[in-house]
């Protein structure tokens, strides 16, 4: 069954730690994203990735880090840096510019 | 960079009655704009794109939008509103000339009355 599929659902994070989001599509997209959601400001992007061992920095990447050494696979590390990150991620993919972007059910991470 | 914007925050429309999700956009070049919809706790589903073409484009589960460039509006719309149409809904755009980036509107929440 094809898709995209981020893990885990629920992820409860320390202060001062990192902590890694996972996200694997098996639809062969090129392109691939994520994006933060807080309740009333939408998405906001904080990484895209275009092609494999590529990658471009969105509106808010401080305090995040990804990489894509494979072409089904991006997962975002959240970093001891970012100092709010209490948010539901979500993770996109898409085959070109006048594609549509698939999206998974999201990661909600908690700050505990 | 591209941007999109959605003036409402939140639209309300009896049962069987039309409604309209507002969406405004700001790009260099021709926009490639897209809808979705979000349930809560989910992902988000796509409803329908403009690329290029007719300026009403046709979606999923009867809804439509209107592109209109001198306006640079792209208005979210269904003839007859549904109870499980209530959810939230994202306009987004691609700047084709700007490195493939998508970017999101803050979303309209539309709830449809009974």
């Amino acid at each position: 069954d094809g898709g995209i599929t981020q893990s885990p659902k629920y992820l409860f994070r320390k202060e001062g730690q990192n902590v890694t989001l996972s996200c694997e599509q098996n639809l062969n997209h090129d392109a691939m994203y994520w994006y933060r959601q807080d309740p009333g400001q939408g998405l906001r992007l904080i990484y895209y990735s275009q092609i494999v061992n590529d990658f471009q920095k969105g509106d808010i990447a401080e305090g995040y880090s990804v990489s894509r050494e494979k072409k089904e696979s991006f997962p975002l590390t959240v970093t001891s840096a970012q100092k709010n990150p209490t948010a539901f991620y979500l993770c996109a993919s898409s085959m070109g510019v006048t594609t549509e972007a698939f999206f998974g059910q999201g990661t909600r991470l908690t700050v505990v | 960079a591209q941007s999109v914007a959605q003036p409402e925050d939140q639209v309300n429309v009896a049962e069987g009655n039309p409604l309209t999700v507002k969406c405004t956009y700001s790009v260099s070049g021709n926009p490639y704009l897209f809808w979705y919809v979000q349930y809560p706790n989910r992902g988000l589903q796509f409803l329908l794109k403009y690329i290029t073409g007719d300026n009403l484009v046709k979606g999923s589960y009867g809804f439509e939008a209107e592109f209109n460039k001198s306006q640079t509006s792209f208005h979210l719309k269904k003839p007859s509103a549904l109870v499980s149409d209530s959810a939230l809904y994202f306009c987004a755009v691609r700047d084709p000339y700007n490195n493939n980036d998508m970017r999101f509107g803050a979303g309209t929440r539309l709830t449809v009355k009974p």
